[in-house]
């Protein structure tokens, strides 16, 4: 299976601020998947991007992949209070989704 | 649909009893993973089933682990005898497929504390 590792670990910004959060990974992949978790809850989907596109926009995420560096990036304009969680992706071929630990991201009011 | 649904959200049990969680995935889904996250290991894949049969256990921790599926909308996973390491949140998740496009629907979790 395929499996991203997050980078940096740990995040803290200003309201308001951009958030960018790098995600590495090691093998080929068919497409890219980016969650979210608060705290004490289960994850939730973000966005996926395929691997034949380089950039993707959803509201007030921005994604990107370079398959040639296996590098993606999810960068998080206009940063809420509500935005603190941690933030995961999943490289995806044709197995299961495989999650490192994450970024985990605190944007202060 | 009500999602993912896990039951109990919160267990705390003594070291040698036996652990019952459950999950009833989303209606229609093929595919149910279970998965356990804790500080130092992060969230790992436990084990996964496509129409309620087991395809890789292989990221089950032991023996005393064990999961089934025995319909469409409902697993188990059992642990006994638990034991102090095994205290964890276990989330469960479901797909319509697998990796690729398919988005993971995930549990809220069971908290899972053993004394």
């Amino acid at each position: 299976s395929q499996q991203g590792e997050e980078d940096p670990q740990a995040l803290s910004i200003q309201e308001g601020e951009n958030a960018t959060m790098n995600c590495s990974y090691k093998t080929s992949i068919n497409n890219l998947q980016w969650y979210r978790q608060n705290s004490g809850r289960g994850l939730v989907h973000l966005i996926l991007i395929r691997s034949n596109e380089r950039e993707k926009h959803s509201g007030r995420l921005r994604v990107t992949l370079d398959t040639s560096k296996k590098s993606s990036s999810l960068l998080i304009t206009a940063s809420r209070a509500a935005d603190t969680a941690s933030y995961f992706c999943a490289p995806t071929g044709n197995t299961p989704l495989v999650f490192g630990k994450g970024t985990r991201l605190s944007v202060i009011a | 649909d009500a999602g993912v649904i896990q039951s109990p959200r919160h267990e705390v049990t003594e070291m040698g009893q036996e652990v019952t969680l459950r999950c009833k995935p989303i209606s229609g889904h093929d595919y149910l993973f279970w998965y356990r996250q804790t500080m130092m290991r992060g969230l790992e894949l436990l084990i996964y089933f496509n129409n309620n049969v087991p395809i890789d256990d292989s990221g089950m921790p032991e023996d005393r682990f064990s999961a089934k599926m025995p319909n469409a909308s409902f697993s188990t996973l059992k642990i006994q005898p638990s034991e102090p390491r095994d205290s964890a949140v276990y989330f469960c998740a479901s797909s319509p497929g697998l990796g690729g496009h398919n988005e993971q629907f995930f549990g809220p979790g069971t908290r899972l504390t053993v004394l």
